[in-house]
């Protein structure tokens, strides 16, 4: 099946860029979606489509797809932002449709 | 508001069976695919279950198959997932989630034990 790699943490300083990964096998002709999470939270929807961003997320927040990597990028990183980050596909291949999932990645502001 | 609220959560022993449900509300929930994903404590997410938007396209992931079933009845505005067999790794908060592509709206999940 499908399978999304993010790195399992990233760091960055207040007011700074962070960048999260999301590899995968040709990720580029796929949609991508991403979710923010926060400690005792349901997972929020922060990038859809590869760089949408639904009502409600702010600016700062972008999202990019191409080849095997789609990538979020958050600029100007506040304090808040402090969360587990999630990419989601969904997988047509094979005998088994359905979401995938990256593993994670924890965003701390340091 | 679109809300979706999970009930059914509980301590269950190994082997045994739990029903959870889940109410929408603030939308057409007749017309939404809807989706179980669930989440073991301090690990990441892992989706298990889809259901279209009239129950007649399901799917599921290799590790629940054959022991859990998810039903939808849009009269009454409810998504259903019935878990048979539980096992030690089904431990996990399970949350019910709106959409196809992508989910765009959770509930804040129920909680489900199994343990002797």
């Amino acid at each position: 099946s499908y399978v999304l790699t993010q790195p399992p943490s990233v760091s960055v300083a207040p007011g700074k860029t962070a960048t999260i990964t999301c590899g995968g096998n040709n990720i580029g002709s796929k949609s991508v979606h991403w979710y923010q999470q926060k400690p005792g939270q349901a997972p929020v929807l922060v990038i859809s489509y590869n760089g949408d961003r639904p009502s409600g997320i702010p600016e700062r927040f972008s999202g990019s797809n191409s080849g095997n990597t789609a990538t979020l990028t958050l600029n100007r990183v506040e304090a808040g932002d402090e969360a587990d980050y999630y990419c989601q596909v969904w997988d047509n291949s094979g005998d088994h449709p359905g979401v995938i999932f990256g593993g994670g990645t924890k965003l701390t502001v340091l | 508001e679109v809300q979706l609220v999970e009930s059914g959560g509980a301590l269950v022993q190994p082997g045994g069976s739990q029903r959870l449900a889940c109410a929408g509300s603030g939308f057409s929930f007749s017309g939404y695919s809807l989706n179980w994903v669930r989440q073991a404590p301090g690990k990441g997410l892992e989706w298990i279950a889809y259901i279209s938007i009239s129950g007649d396209s399901i799917y599921y992931a290799d590790s629940v198959k054959g022991r859990f079933t998810i039903s939808r009845d849009n009269a009454k505005n409810s998504l259903f997932l019935q878990m048979n067999n539980l096992r030690d790794d089904d431990t996990a908060i399970y949350y019910c989630a709106r959409g196809s592509l992508e989910l765009d709206s959770w509930g804040q999940g129920t909680l489900v034990t199994v343990s002797s």
